[in-house]
């Protein structure tokens, strides 16, 4: 157990929907990172936020957005859904932001029907 | 320029044998190269990691071989037991006191048969 936990385990929804994926990050973390898996495009990192401040971009669509909160738990908000958003997303902690061990959470499965 | 490439997309192993992932990437601004390691059902999980300024890094069984010059690197596993088999995917980014931006190889599958 990484100490990252992630809310929900599962996701089922419906294309042109929107959802929100939460994170909390470990204890005393002060970075949260957001990634996307999918078969056909493997693990890509999609932003970074340290405490409460927006860190790094990789391949966030515009559709996707997402933020860090005052108690650093963050929230990864996907909108106007389509099949091929359907994927693994997991969200990391880290102490310090700073190129250290990134703690992975378990994941959040979303399909997308 | 941003892509890693990783090979083997599968490899088998027998117990107790030499595993060897190897990666290489483009971007010569990638300076930290960390190797994780997912089960199923299961976020991934750093391995081992190097920076440039050393040519091998030896945690255990895992060994991280790097060589700038050619910009490849690999991940050896000695002895490989049953419980090694996941998939391993290498990763690149440059060293930065700001933020991170990483970039991951497609993974390999790692089985190794006991």
């Amino acid at each position: 157990d990484s100490g990252v936990t992630q809310t929900p385990k599962h996701l089922i929804t419906a294309t042109g929907q929107r959802v929100t994926l939460r994170c909390s990050p470990r204890s005393g973390d002060l970075s949260v990172y957001w990634y996307q898996q999918s078969l056909d495009q493997g693990l890509q990192f999609l932003i970074q936020y340290y405490n409460g401040e927006e860190r790094a971009k990789g391949n966030i669509l515009e559709r996707f957005s997402a933020q860090q909160f005052p108690d650093l738990h963050s929230e990864l908000n996907l909108s106007s859904l389509e099949l091929g958003d359907s994927a693994l997303y997991f969200c990391a902690s880290s102490v310090d932001g700073a190129t250290d061990t990134q703690y992975f959470g378990p994941g959040t499965r979303l399909t997308v029907l | 320029q941003q892509q890693v490439k990783q090979s083997p997309q599968s490899l088998i192993v027998q117990k107790g044998g030499i595993s060897i992932i190897n990666c290489a990437y483009e971007n010569t601004a990638f300076d930290y190269f960390p190797w994780y390691q997912q089960f199923p059902g299961k976020g991934p999980a750093l391995l081992i990691a190097i920076r440039p300024d050393v040519s091998e890094k030896k945690e255990g069984r895992f060994t991280i071989s790097f060589n700038k010059s050619a910009k490849q690197f690999s991940l050896h596993i000695m002895d490989s037991q049953p419980g090694d088999s996941a998939t391993y995917f290498c990763a690149a980014t440059p060293w930065d006191n700001y933020g991170q931006n990483f970039v991951f190889g497609p993974g390999t599958r790692l089985s190794v048969l006991p």
